[in-house]
Protein backbone atom coordinates (compact mmCIF):
# COMPACT_ATOMS: atom_id res chain seq x y z
CA UNK A 1 0.00 0.00 0.00
CA UNK A 2 2.03 3.39 -1.14
CA UNK A 3 1.78 6.56 0.34
CA UNK A 4 3.22 9.15 2.73
CA UNK A 5 3.41 8.18 6.81
CA UNK A 6 3.59 10.86 9.18
CA UNK A 7 3.40 10.64 12.76
CA UNK A 8 2.30 11.09 15.34
CA UNK A 9 -0.69 12.39 14.40
CA UNK A 10 -0.99 14.40 17.51
CA UNK A 11 2.38 16.20 19.01
CA UNK A 12 2.53 17.98 22.61
CA UNK A 13 5.12 19.80 23.52
CA UNK A 14 6.81 22.49 26.34
CA UNK A 15 8.36 25.70 24.98
CA UNK A 16 11.38 25.52 24.48
CA UNK A 17 11.95 22.20 24.03
CA UNK A 18 12.99 20.74 20.23
CA UNK A 19 10.70 18.30 18.63
CA UNK A 20 11.03 15.94 15.47
CA UNK A 21 8.28 15.12 13.09
CA UNK A 22 8.69 12.35 10.81
CA UNK A 23 7.61 11.95 7.20
CA UNK A 24 8.32 8.06 4.95
CA UNK A 25 7.26 7.47 1.86
CA UNK A 26 7.08 4.20 -0.72
CA UNK A 27 6.16 5.96 -3.82
CA UNK A 28 9.92 5.83 -4.79
CA UNK A 29 9.54 9.92 -5.28
CA UNK A 30 12.74 11.71 -5.10
CA UNK A 31 11.38 15.16 -3.90
CA UNK A 32 10.08 15.70 -0.43
CA UNK A 33 8.63 18.72 1.19
CA UNK A 34 7.89 20.16 4.18
CA UNK A 35 4.58 22.40 4.55
CA UNK A 36 3.35 24.62 7.63
CA UNK A 37 -0.37 25.41 7.53
CA UNK A 38 -2.17 27.57 10.64
CA UNK A 39 -6.04 28.03 10.57
CA UNK A 40 -7.84 29.09 7.65
CA UNK A 41 -4.48 29.63 6.14
CA UNK A 42 -2.99 28.76 2.93
CA UNK A 43 0.62 25.97 3.03
CA UNK A 44 3.74 27.94 3.32
CA UNK A 45 6.70 25.59 2.12
CA UNK A 46 9.70 25.21 5.18
CA UNK A 47 12.14 23.11 3.30
CA UNK A 48 12.36 20.64 0.12
CA UNK A 49 14.76 18.23 -1.07
CA UNK A 50 15.22 17.27 -4.12
CA UNK A 51 17.87 14.27 -3.78
CA UNK A 52 19.58 12.70 -1.38
CA UNK A 53 22.02 14.82 0.99
CA UNK A 54 20.87 17.83 -0.27
CA UNK A 55 17.43 20.58 0.60
CA UNK A 56 16.83 23.52 0.50
CA UNK A 57 14.72 26.34 2.35
CA UNK A 58 11.50 27.51 1.95
CA UNK A 59 9.60 30.84 2.39
CA UNK A 60 9.44 30.49 6.47
CA UNK A 61 12.37 28.36 7.58
CA UNK A 62 13.69 29.43 10.26
CA UNK A 63 13.40 27.88 13.32
CA UNK A 64 13.41 24.62 11.50
CA UNK A 65 15.91 21.76 10.43
CA UNK A 66 15.57 18.58 8.28
CA UNK A 67 17.53 16.21 6.94
CA UNK A 68 17.41 13.79 4.19
CA UNK A 69 19.96 10.69 4.51
CA UNK A 70 17.29 8.33 2.81
CA UNK A 71 14.89 8.88 -0.01
CA UNK A 72 12.37 7.66 1.52
CA UNK A 73 12.64 10.06 4.79
CA UNK A 74 12.56 13.42 5.51
CA UNK A 75 12.13 14.36 9.19
CA UNK A 76 11.76 17.60 10.20
CA UNK A 77 12.78 19.41 13.57
CA UNK A 78 11.05 22.12 14.67
CA UNK A 79 13.67 23.73 16.90
CA UNK A 80 13.08 26.21 20.13
CA UNK A 81 14.03 29.58 18.10
CA UNK A 82 10.90 28.96 16.31
CA UNK A 83 8.78 31.56 17.90
CA UNK A 84 5.26 30.42 17.18
CA UNK A 85 5.54 26.33 16.45
CA UNK A 86 1.90 25.54 17.14
CA UNK A 87 0.58 24.52 13.48
CA UNK A 88 -0.62 21.62 11.03
CA UNK A 89 2.39 20.40 9.36
CA UNK A 90 2.36 18.80 6.40
CA UNK A 91 4.28 16.74 4.56
CA UNK A 92 4.36 16.09 0.92
CA UNK A 93 6.93 14.28 -1.82
CA UNK A 94 6.51 14.39 -5.76
CA UNK A 95 8.52 11.97 -8.39
CA UNK A 96 10.41 14.67 -9.47
CA UNK A 97 9.99 18.64 -10.53
CA UNK A 98 8.83 20.64 -7.95
CA UNK A 99 7.10 22.74 -10.34
CA UNK A 100 4.96 20.51 -12.30
CA UNK A 101 4.88 16.83 -10.68
CA UNK A 102 1.84 16.36 -8.69
CA UNK A 103 2.36 16.40 -4.49
CA UNK A 104 0.93 13.34 -2.68
CA UNK A 105 0.22 14.46 0.86
CA UNK A 106 0.73 12.67 4.22
CA UNK A 107 -1.84 12.97 6.82
CA UNK A 108 0.02 15.72 8.78
CA UNK A 109 0.96 16.02 12.41
CA UNK A 110 -0.68 18.78 14.54
CA UNK A 111 2.05 20.15 16.84
CA UNK A 112 1.11 22.20 19.87
CA UNK A 113 2.93 24.02 21.96
CA UNK A 114 2.22 24.35 25.39
CA UNK B 1 8.70 35.33 -3.11
CA UNK B 2 5.66 35.16 -5.72
CA UNK B 3 2.40 35.82 -4.58
CA UNK B 4 -1.00 33.80 -5.17
CA UNK B 5 -4.32 35.46 -4.46
CA UNK B 6 -7.22 32.86 -4.25
CA UNK B 7 -10.75 35.04 -3.84
CA UNK B 8 -13.01 34.73 -1.77
CA UNK B 9 -11.49 33.13 1.28
CA UNK B 10 -14.67 31.27 2.55
CA UNK B 11 -18.49 30.97 0.83
CA UNK B 12 -21.73 29.25 2.04
CA UNK B 13 -23.80 27.90 -0.56
CA UNK B 14 -27.32 26.58 -0.62
CA UNK B 15 -26.85 22.74 -2.05
CA UNK B 16 -27.53 22.42 -5.68
CA UNK B 17 -25.96 26.03 -6.37
CA UNK B 18 -23.14 26.71 -8.00
CA UNK B 19 -19.66 27.97 -6.57
CA UNK B 20 -16.39 29.49 -7.97
CA UNK B 21 -12.71 30.10 -6.49
CA UNK B 22 -10.54 32.50 -8.57
CA UNK B 23 -6.98 32.46 -8.41
CA UNK B 24 -5.13 35.65 -9.68
CA UNK B 25 -1.33 36.33 -9.71
CA UNK B 26 0.83 39.29 -11.16
CA UNK B 27 3.03 36.97 -13.01
CA UNK B 28 2.77 35.14 -16.02
CA UNK B 29 2.67 31.63 -14.83
CA UNK B 30 4.21 27.86 -16.30
CA UNK B 31 1.28 25.95 -14.64
CA UNK B 32 -1.02 25.71 -12.22
CA UNK B 33 -2.40 22.84 -9.74
CA UNK B 34 -5.40 22.77 -8.34
CA UNK B 35 -5.92 21.01 -4.25
CA UNK B 36 -9.19 19.92 -2.33
CA UNK B 37 -8.32 19.39 1.57
CA UNK B 38 -11.86 17.80 3.18
CA UNK B 39 -12.22 18.88 7.15
CA UNK B 40 -9.44 16.87 8.92
CA UNK B 41 -7.85 15.89 6.44
CA UNK B 42 -5.09 16.64 4.13
CA UNK B 43 -4.54 18.49 -0.19
CA UNK B 44 -5.54 15.91 -2.81
CA UNK B 45 -4.13 16.97 -5.99
CA UNK B 46 -7.13 17.56 -8.72
CA UNK B 47 -5.88 18.77 -11.80
CA UNK B 48 -2.94 20.44 -13.60
CA UNK B 49 -3.65 23.18 -16.25
CA UNK B 50 -0.54 24.22 -18.35
CA UNK B 51 -1.92 25.82 -21.54
CA UNK B 52 -3.55 29.42 -21.91
CA UNK B 53 -6.71 29.26 -22.25
CA UNK B 54 -7.21 25.89 -21.31
CA UNK B 55 -10.33 24.14 -19.83
CA UNK B 56 -10.69 20.98 -18.22
CA UNK B 57 -13.99 19.46 -16.84
CA UNK B 58 -14.30 16.66 -13.99
CA UNK B 59 -17.72 15.59 -13.92
CA UNK B 60 -19.20 18.93 -12.16
CA UNK B 61 -16.25 20.45 -11.66
CA UNK B 62 -14.54 23.21 -14.63
CA UNK B 63 -11.15 24.09 -14.01
CA UNK B 64 -9.47 27.19 -16.35
CA UNK B 65 -6.27 29.12 -17.26
CA UNK B 66 -6.67 32.47 -18.30
CA UNK B 67 -5.31 33.57 -21.63
CA UNK B 68 -2.81 35.96 -19.94
CA UNK B 69 -1.86 32.51 -18.05
CA UNK B 70 -1.94 34.50 -14.82
CA UNK B 71 -5.21 33.74 -13.23
CA UNK B 72 -7.57 30.60 -13.06
CA UNK B 73 -10.96 29.74 -11.74
CA UNK B 74 -12.65 26.38 -10.75
CA UNK B 75 -16.27 26.52 -10.83
CA UNK B 76 -18.39 23.59 -9.29
CA UNK B 77 -22.17 23.23 -11.03
CA UNK B 78 -24.95 22.11 -8.76
CA UNK B 79 -22.83 21.47 -5.34
CA UNK B 80 -23.09 18.50 -2.81
CA UNK B 81 -22.69 18.04 0.78
CA UNK B 82 -19.49 16.21 -0.44
CA UNK B 83 -17.69 19.20 -1.94
CA UNK B 84 -17.11 20.49 1.30
CA UNK B 85 -13.68 21.61 2.04
CA UNK B 86 -10.91 24.00 1.13
CA UNK B 87 -10.01 24.37 -2.77
CA UNK B 88 -6.31 25.63 -3.11
CA UNK B 89 -4.71 26.85 -6.30
CA UNK B 90 -0.51 25.94 -6.51
CA UNK B 91 0.71 28.11 -9.01
CA UNK B 92 4.42 27.68 -10.84
CA UNK B 93 6.06 30.89 -12.24
CA UNK B 94 8.73 29.67 -14.21
CA UNK B 95 11.02 29.36 -10.26
CA UNK B 96 10.13 25.67 -10.71
CA UNK B 97 8.62 25.71 -7.30
CA UNK B 98 4.63 26.08 -6.43
CA UNK B 99 3.31 28.96 -4.63
CA UNK B 100 -0.22 27.81 -2.62
CA UNK B 101 -3.28 30.32 -2.60
CA UNK B 102 -4.65 31.02 0.72
CA UNK B 103 -7.52 28.29 0.00
CA UNK B 104 -10.88 29.29 -0.48
CA UNK B 105 -13.23 27.26 2.46
CA UNK B 106 -16.46 26.18 1.02
CA UNK B 107 -19.28 25.61 3.26
CA UNK B 108 -22.53 23.83 1.63
CA UNK B 109 -25.93 23.93 3.93
CA UNK B 110 -28.02 20.71 2.69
Amino acid sequence: DGGITQSPKYLFRKEGQNVTLSCEQNLNHDAMYWYRQDPGQGLRLIYYSQIVNDFQKGDIAEGYSVSREKKESFPLTVTSAQKNPTAFYLCASSAGSPGTDTQYFGPGTRLTVL
Amino acid sequence: GQQVMQIPQYQHVQEGEDFTTYCNSSTTLSNIQWYKQRPGGHPVFLIQLVKSGEVKKQKRLTFQFGEAKKNSSLHITATQTTDVGTYFCAANNAGNMLTFGGGTRLMVKP
